[in-house]
């Protein structure tokens, strides 16, 4: 699976969108951009895929550069309940039960 | 929203001990797996299931793990002689197809003494 890269941690206000950046430079035609969040020490909960179209759910919104070396992980109106950490994977979505390989991901903090 | 199960939350557990962790993957799911995080870290990958058998283990997962689909609700990890290093947070988690979006557990902490 392909690597990828994430700053250590951001912050944003209440309210504002929250933009998380990865980059995923290695990344070959058939693996698709995951993103899970992990609140405290909870089970990571799923976000958001998308293989190479912008996709958008009732949580976030996910933009996939035209190249895929990088994506954006959007949360429109953060609230403080989004403070987590953000964690975003590339893996083959098919074939088989395919693992997930988490980084140390971006830690998020909301501040009213 | 359906949800994985795992019991029990909490589990203490003398070094030695075989210990069992139990999860409730949601019901039409057909792809079960373990993960762990020892505090501090990150989460890692132990094993997949699918059709009754074992897709893919990490070197985590030696011959003191094993898993199990005993009826057709339960997924359950057992550990058979623990050690201090297996003091963790284990998550289950489950999905309907390889490629969607996993459902994990609230995970089981694990104390080893």
């Amino acid at each position: 699976d392909a690597k990828t890269t994430q700053p250590p941690s951001m912050d944003c206000a209440e309210g504002r969108a929250a933009n998380l950046p990865c980059n995923h430079s290695t990344i070959s035609g058939n693996e698709y951009v995951y993103w899970y969040r992990q609140i405290h020490s909870q089970g990571p909960q799923y976000i958001i895929h998308g293989l190479k179209n912008n996709e958008t759910n009732e949580m976030a919104s996910l933009i996939i550069t035209e190249d895929r070396k990088s994506s954006t992980l959007i949360l429109p109106h953060a609230t403080l309940r989004d403070t987590a950490v953000y964690y975003c994977i590339v893996r083959v979505g098919i074939q088989g039960a395919q693992k997930l390989v988490f980084g140390q991901g971006t830690r998020l903090t909301i501040n009213p | 929203e359906p949800e994985v199960t795992q019991t029990p939350s909490h589990q203490v557990t003398q070094m030695g001990q075989e210990v069992i962790l139990r999860c409730v993957p949601i019901s039409n799911h057909l792809y079960f797996y373990w993960y762990r995080q020892i505090l501090g870290q990150k989460v890692e990958f132990l094993v997949s299931f699918y059709n009754n058998e074992i897709s893919e283990k990490s070197e985590i997962f030696d011959d003191q793990f094993s898993v199990e689909r005993p009826d057709g609700s339960n997924f359950t990890l057992k550990i058979r002689s623990t050690k201090l290093e297996d003091s963790a947070m284990y998550f289950c988690a489950s999905s309907v197809t390889p490629g969607g979006g996993y459902t994990f557990g609230s995970g089981t902490r694990l104390t080893v003494v």
